[in-house]
Order: structure tokens, then sequence, then C-alpha cells
């Protein structure tokens, strides 16, 4: 049972522009969220996090914004970079268990 | 040392034989979580081990998976008579505690043919 969905299995966005990343989830228990980043043969590295008390949390040209009524969080990336061009996975925690999204393929054209 | 270290980072085997992947985790970090990525498809949680308590192995796929972690910090992954569809990246990650960040190693990419 897939309870973190990241729906857009790629995404394009012109260097200098922002990107959206977007993830459902389904586990009203999930009080934790981060956002990772993969380049290929390596592992993911943590990019941001937010707690469920919070609706925003901003560092540098990243942000993520929650919205728990809709079970919805996204990524802003702004501008875009193309040292951004990653997968870009979604987590929820609950306790402690990292539930993951399939992910997010982001390509930044220049 | 600085970051998770897992090796080996490839590993080809034939199908039926036993394979053991081995994870060091970030020094002092207390949590231990073992992943796999199949091809096209998010992290799956396989195991997880926090401090001394008894890990929850909920996400291991079949009873041919085992792990255990050594003195709270080396963690073995054993696949016994692996089979084709265990051919995956498994990735451990290790973190301080339960609401920070999870750190990863660079993965082992398992091939069974």
């Amino acid at each position: 049972d897939q309870q973190v969905k990241q729906n857009s299995p790629s995404l394009s966005v012109q260097e200098g522009r922002i990107s959206i990343l977007n993830c459902d989830y389904t586990n009203s228990m999930f009080d934790y969220f981060l956002w990772y980043k993969k380049y290929p043969a390596e592992g993911p590295t943590f990019l941001i996090s937010i707690s469920s008390i919070k609706d925003k949390n901003e560092d540098g040209r990243f942000t993520v914004f929650l919205n728990k009524s809709a079970k919805h969080l996204s990524l802003h990336i702004v501008p875009s970079q193309p040292g951004d061009s990653a997968v870009y996975f979604c987590a929820a925690s609950n306790d402690y268990k990292l539930s993951f999204g399939a992910g997010t393929t982001v390509t930044v054209r220049a | 040392g600085a970051g998770v270290s897992q090796s080996p980072s490839n590993k080809v085997t034939e199908k039926g034989k036993d394979v053991e992947l081995r994870c060091d985790p970030i020094s002092g970090h207390t949590a231990l979580y073992w992943y796999r990525q199949s091809l096209g498809q998010g992290l799956e949680f396989l195991i997880y081990f926090q401090g001394n308590s008894a890990p929850d192995k909920s996400g291991l796929p079949s009873d041919r998976f085992s792990a255990e972690r050594t003195g709270g910090s080396v963690s073995t992954l054993t696949i016994q008579r692996t089979q084709q569809e265990d051919s995956a990246v498994y990735l451990c990650a290790s973190s301080f505690s339960t609401y920070t960040e999870a750190f990863f190693g660079q993965g082992t990419r398992l091939t069974v043919v």
C-alpha cells in the first residue's frame, strides 16, 4: 500500500525558473516530512524537512509547503539550476519509519 | 568515518546463492535503516534498528531476508537463496534520533543472474 505518492515521474524546467514538485500522502498519522535528492549511483541526500505543526519551511532556494487538510506537500526550487537535475523523493514519518514516494526526476534545461 | 559506508558497492551473484551486504553507520547514530530500490520504484522499507530495542522487521519481503546489527554499530543484511527479483539497490541509512534526517550510504547494487 503506497502511503506516499509522487504522481509526476518527471519534470523538465528551464534554468532560472521555478521547479514545483508535489507529493500526496494517505496516512494522517504522519507527522514529519522530508525531501531527499538522489544523483545516479549515489545514495539519497537530505534536502529539507517540515514538521506537521508547520505549513512552510524555507532553506535558501528550497521551500517546502505542507497542507495537512489536503494531505499534500510540495517542494519549490527557485531559481532552478543545472545541478538540481536529479531524482527527488518525498518521505513521511510516523514515529520512525520513513515511507518514500516513487520519486520525481527533475531535468533543468540550460 | 564521515558518512554511511556500504560494501560491496556492486555484487553479482548466481541465483540460489547467499549474499551478505554490510553497512557501517555514522558514529553515534543509534538508528539504522535498510531500504531497497528496485528499478523504477521508490525506496522500500526493509528493517529498522534503534539502540537495544527489538528491530522492526516488518518490511522484510520473505524469510530469506535477515539482518543483524552487532554492538549497536555495523549491520549486515543477508539474503539466502537469492532470486532474480532480489536484484535491486540496497540502501542503508542511519540517524541520530527518530526525528532527525537519515543519512544514506551509496548503496549496494545487487544483480542476481
